[in-house]
C-alpha cells in the first residue's frame, strides 16, 4: 500500500493567516492526490484534485501544488468556516489511501 | 444535485454481518464508481471498495476476505456487507461517487451512518 503523511498533525492560527499543510507519498503518485476539508460530524468534502485543480464551488483562497511524492495545500487567507479538519488521498494505486489529517484549530 | 443517503443497522453483533444500502438521488448511478469509506470514532479514513454500474468491483486488500460490494441500478442503490465483524468494525460509513474513472476522486458523499459492533 502507499503510505501518505502529513504535517503538521495540528496547527493553530488565525483568521486572514497563510496555512501550508503538506502531504508525503511513500511513493511517486505522479499527481494524483486529492485533498478533503471534513468538519465535525460531517462527511468530507473535496476541495482539490489531481493535486492542483479545485473542485467546482470551492473558494479560491484554497489551493494545491506538488507532484511525485511531495504536496501542499495552501489556504490564502483562513476564513472562520475553515476551521477543519484536512486530508489528503492517493488515488494512484489501489488500495486508495489517506492521511492521517491535519486539524486547522483557532489561535 | 445529487444526493446519497447510507442506511442500515445502527448495531450489529460480533461475528455477525454487517450490511448497508446507498441510495442514490439527483442523479444517475451509471457511468460512475461508488465507493465505500468507514472512519473509526476520531480517526482518519478508510477505503473499503468500489463498485463500477456495470458491477465490477475492487476492495482494499486488508479487508477483500470479507467485503462484498453490489450494485442494483433499477433501484439507484449499491451495498456493503462486511462478514464476521469484531469492535475494530466500529466506525462511521460514507458512501461516496468516484466520476468515470476508477481512480477519479470522491465528489458527493452521503452523510454517512454509525455501525457499532457490540454484544
Amino acid at each position: 500500500d502507499i503510505q501518505m503523511t502529513q504535517s503538521p498533525s495540528s496547527l493553530s492560527a488565525s483568521v486572514e493567516d497563510r496555512v501550508t499543510i503538506t502531504c508525503r507519498a511513500s511513493q511517486s503518485i505522479t499527481s494524483d492526490l486529492n485533498w478533503y476539508q471534513q468538519k465535525p460530524g460531517k462527511a468530507p468534502n473535496l476541495l482539490i484534485y489531481e493535486a492542483s485543480s479545485l473542485q467546482s464551488g470551492v473558494p479560491s483562497r484554497f489551493s494545491g501544488s506538488g507532484s511525485g511524492t511531495d504536496f501542499t495545500l495552501t489556504i490564502s487567507s483562513l476564513q472562520p468556516e475553515d476551521f477543519a479538519t484536512y486530508y489528503c488521498q492517493q488515488s494512484h494505486r489501489i488500495p486508495f489511501t489517506f492521511g492521517p489529517g491535519t486539524t486547522v484549530g483557532i489561535k | 444535485q445529487v444526493q446519497l443517503q447510507e442506511s442500515g443497522p445502527g448495531l450489529v453483533k460480533p461475528s455477525e454481518t454487517l450490511s448497508l444500502t446507498c441510495t442514490v438521488s439527483g442523479g444517475s448511478i451509471s457511468n460512475y464508481y461508488w465507493s465505500w469509506i468507514r472512519q473509526p470514532p476520531g480517526k482518519g479514513l478508510e477505503w473499503i471498495g468500489y463498485i463500477h454500474y456495470s458491477g465490477s468491483t475492487n476492495y482494499n486488500p486488508s479487508l477483500m476476505s470479507r467485503v462484498t460490494i453490489s450494485v442494483d441500478t433499477s433501484k439507484s442503490q449499491f451495498s456493503l456487507k462486511l462478514s464476521s465483524v469484531t469492535a475494530a468494525d466500529t466506525a462511521m460509513y460514507y458512501c461516496a461517487r468516484g466520476q468515470s474513472a476508477y481512480y477519479s476522486p470522491f465528489d458527493y458523499w452521503g452523510q454517512g451512518t454509525l455501525v457499532t459492533v457490540s454484544s
